[in-house]
């Protein structure tokens, strides 16, 4: 099974300001790869996934993450947050064999301020 | 188009009696999943179901839980004789036949056992 670990638990940032989530994940031969944006007591939404093709993958409300095979990594970035982007951020990864189970990080938390 | 519906949303049960959570997936979608998130920790993976079919439960507790997707209606969570350990959020998420990753979440139910 696929180990993921979110290496902040917490980020605070002033609106505007860039923001990078790291995320690493146990090694594997393929794997897909996913960020979730959790909302206060909401569920989880798609920010982005990537399957395969181009490293840079680009999803909603402007984020992008890049997908690094050699260091097992798939930090997400958002170069100028805003208030609303307060929120819990989950990487996720699944392997090609059981594509349909996800295994998460623990979450970071992201505190957007004035 | 109406997302994945969860309900209830909050559900308080005493120790001892039996939890049911409901799930309704995406119309048009056959493939279900249901995740468990405890305090401050990621989503856990416990059990993937298709309509009448049990697919992979391997992370579902061996007692107490079971899960069902029947053919018609919607996909039913059960705790029998809760405990306080299993007070946390239970996610549904849903994906159409032939794609099984980037799926949807529900908003999840809140489950406290006091």
């Amino acid at each position: 099974a696929q180990s993921v670990t979110q290496l902040d638990s917490q980020v605070p940032v002033f609106e505007e300001a860039p923001v990078e989530l790291r995320c690493n994940y146990s090694s594997s031969v393929s794997v897909y790869l996913f960020w979730y944006v959790q909302y206060p007591n909401q569920g989880l939404q798609l920010l982005l996934k990537y399957l395969s093709g181009s490293t840079l993958v680009k999803g909603i409300n402007g984020f992008e993450a890049e997908f690094n095979k050699s260091q097992t990594s798939f930090h997400l970035r958002k170069p100028s947050v805003h208030i609303s982007d307060t929120a819990e951020y989950f990487c996720a990864v699944s392997d090609g064999s059981n594509d349909y189970k996800l295994s998460f990080g623990a979450g970071t938390t992201v505190t957007v301020r004035a | 188009n109406a997302g994945v519906m969860q309900n209830p949303r909050h559900l308080v049960r005493r120790r001892g009696q039996e939890a049911r959570l409901r799930c309704s997936p995406m119309k048009g979608h056959s493939h279900v999943y249901w995740y468990r998130q405890l305090p401050e920790e990621g989503l856990k993976f416990m059990v993937y179901l298709q309509k009448e079919n049990i697919i992979d439960e391997s992370g579902m507790p061996k007692e107490r839980f079971s899960a069902e997707f029947p053919k018609e209606g919607p996909s039913i969570l059960r705790i029998q004789q809760v405990v306080r350990g299993d007070s946390a959020a239970y996610f549904c998420a849903s994906s159409p036949r032939g794609r099984r990753s980037g799926y949807t979440f529900g908003s999840g139910t809140r489950l406290t056992v006091v």
